[in-house]
C-alpha cells in the first residue's frame, strides 16, 4: 500500500512569491490534514478535511493561505504571498476516520523563505 | 484545554542501553495517546498508541509505553537501543470530543557508539 505522497519534497522562494504544496493522501482515506512543522517543534494543525470539505481551519491564517481538496482526494496548500516566517516543514496527514485516532504523515515540503 | 509535555528535549544514550522518553499530558477523561518517531527528512511514523484496555502497550522496533493515569504519564521505553533509533520522538494526544491531535514539542534521541 502506497503511503502518503507529497510534493514538493525541498522548495525554495524569495519573500512576497507564492508557493503551492500537494498531497496525495493513502486511497480510501476520507480525512485528510494539513500541519505546520517549526523546527525544535511537534506539527501544528493548519486544517482538517472531511472528504471534500474543509470541516477544521481554526488554525489556518486565512489572510494568505488556503487550501483544497477537490473531488475528495489530492489536496493543495498554498501561500500567497510567502514570508520569511513561514520557513518550516508542511506536513500532510490522512486517516481512515476520525474514530480510529491514527495518522499516517507523509514526508512533508520543507519550505524556505529567502 | 489541553498540553502534552516532553519535559526532556534531547537525550543521548549509548548503544545496547535502555530508553526511557518522558512524556506528560492534561486534560480531563482519558485521551487517546500516541507515540511517533520522526527520522531526518522522514514523516512521521506511529510507533504505538494507546485508546483503552492493558495500561502496557507494544509497538513496533521494539519500544512500549505505559499509560499511567495516576500520574497522567505515557513514558515510552525500549531495553536495547540501537543506532537507529537515533531520531526525533514525539509524543501526540488526541481528545475523544473532537479527535484533534496534538503534539508535544518532541525529544531528540542521539545514539552513541
Amino acid at each position: 500500500e502506497a503511503g502518503v505522497v507529497q510534493s514538493p519534497r525541498y522548495k525554495i522562494i524569495e519573500k512576497k512569491q507564492p508557493v503551492a504544496f500537494w498531497c496525495n493522501p493513502i486511497s480510501g482515506h476520507n480525512t485528510l490534514y494539513w500541519y505546520l512543522q517549526n523546527l525544535g517543534q511537534g506539527p501544528e494543525l493548519l486544517i482538517r478535511y472531511e472528504n471534500e470539505e474543509a470541516v477544521d481551519d481554526s488554525q489556518l491564517p486565512k489572510d494568505r493561505f488556503s487550501a483544497e481538496r477537490l473531488k475528495g482526494v489530492d489536496s493543495t496548500l498554498k501561500i500567497q504571498p510567502a514570508e520569511l516566517g513561514d520557513s518550516a516543514v508542511y506536513l500532510c496527514a490522512s486517516s481512515s476516520g476520525l474514530a480510529s485516532g491514527e495518522q499516517y504523515f507523509g514526508p512533508g515540503t520543507r519550505l524556505t523563505v529567502t | 484545554a489541553q498540553s502534552v509535555t516532553q519535559p526532556d528535549i534531547h537525550i543521548t544514550v549509548s548503544e545496547g542501553a535502555s530508553l526511557e522518553l518522558r512524556c506528560n499530558y492534561s486534560y480531563g477523561a482519558t485521551p487517546y495517546l500516541f507515540w511517533y518517531v520522526q527520522s531526518p527528512g522522514q514523516g512521521l511514523q506511529l510507533l504505538l498508541k494507546y485508546f483503552s484496555g492493558d495500561t502496557l502497550v507494544q509497538g513496533i522496533k521494539g519500544f512500549e509505553a505505559e499509560f499511567k493515569r495516576s500520574q497522567s504519564s505515557f513514558n515510552l521505553r525500549k531495553p536495547s537501543v540501537h543506532w537507529s533509533d537515533a531520531a526525533e520522538y514525539f509524543c501526540a494526544v488526541v481528545r475523544s470530543n473532537d479527535y484533534k491531535l496534538s503534539f508535544g514539542a518532541g525529544t531528540t534521541v542521539t545514539v552513541r557508539a
